[in-house]
C-alpha cells in the first residue's frame, strides 16, 4: 500500500478564491507529479518536480502553481479559481528514475482530490 | 505522436464471468506498459508491470500480456467479481527521457453485475 495523502478528498468553493491542494508522501521518493483528470479522460500532466527546490511545468497548460521545499511535500496552489478548475486532481510519486530497473519508475498515486469551483 | 489507445470504451459482464481489455500504443521508445485499476473517485492502483522482454505477468485473477512487435497489450479477467467494477487504464512509459514520461490511455470502464 502506498503512502501518499492528498487533502482535501473534496472541495467546493467559489469563483475567485485562492485554493491550496495537499499532497504529501512518506517513501522518501524524490520525484513527484500532478495530474488532472476529467471524467472519462484520460491523466494529464501538469506538474512534476525531481526533487527539493525542482518544478517543472507538464504536457497540459496549467494555471495552477507547485512548490517543493521539502522532499516529502508537494502542494498545488490556484490563485484565483474559476469553474473551468472544475476536475480531478492527483497527486503521484516514484523513485528517481531509470537508474534502478526494478522500480520500474513506478509511480504510487494518492486518492485525488475533487474540486468544484461555482 | 505518443498515444495509448483502449477498447472497448466500456463493458458490462456478469459476475463470474471472464473478459479480455485491449490496449493499443505507439510510444516510442518504449520502456514498460502497465495496467492501473481507478476506483470511481481513487487514484489509480498498479495491477501489473511488463517491461520489452516479458510477454505476460500476473497478478492474481488479472492477466497482463504483451507483444511489443505489434504495439498491443490486453489485460485479461478471470472469475469476475464485484469489485472489479472499476476503470482500467493502460499506461506506457518511455526511456527517452530521465523523467520516465508515463502516456495515459484514457480507461476501459468494467461494470460487473451480479
Amino acid at each position: 500500500e502506498a503512502d501518499i495523502y492528498q487533502t482535501p478528498r473534496y472541495l467546493v468553493i467559489g469563483t475567485g478564491k485562492k485554493i491550496t491542494l495537499e499532497c504529501s508522501q512518506t517513501m522518501g521518493h524524490d520525484k513527484m507529479y500532478w495530474y488532472q483528470q476529467d471524467p472519462g479522460m484520460e491523466l494529464h500532466l501538469i506538474h512534476y518536480s525531481y526533487g527539493v527546490n525542482s518544478t517543472e511545468k507538464g504536457d497540459l497548460s496549467s494555471e495552477s502553481t507547485v512548490s517543493r521545499i521539502r522532499t516529502e511535500h508537494f502542494p498545488l496552489t490556484l490563485e484565483s479559481a474559476r469553474p473551468s478548475h472544475t476536475s480531478q486532481y492527483l497527486c503521484a510519486s516514484s523513485e528517481q528514475g531509470l537508474t534502478a530497473p526494478k522500480s520500474y519508475n513506478e509511480q504510487f498515486f494518492g486518492p485525488g482530490t475533487r474540486l468544484t469551483v461555482l | 505522436k505518443n498515444q495509448v489507445e483502449q477498447s472497448p470504451q466500456s463493458l458490462i459482464i456478469l459476475e463470474g464471468k471472464n473478459c479480455t481489455l485491449q490496449c493499443n500504443y505507439t510510444v516510442s521508445p518504449f520502456s514498460n506498459l502497465r495496467w492501473y485499476k481507478q476506483d470511481t473517485g481513487r487514484g489509480p492502483v498498479s495491477l501489473t508491470i511488463m517491461t520489452f522482454s516479458e510477454n505476460t505477468k500476473s497478478n492474481g485473477r488479472y492477466t497482463a500480456t504483451l507483444d511489443a512487435d505489434t504495439k498491443q497489450s490486453s489485460l485479461h479477467i478471470t472469475a469476475s467479481q464485484l469489485s472489479d467494477s472499476a476503470s482500467y487504464i493502460c499506461v506506457v512509459s518511455d526511456r527517452g527521457s530521465t523523467l520516465g514520461r508515463l502516456y495515459f490511455g484514457r480507461g476501459t470502464q468494467l461494470t460487473v453485475w451480479p
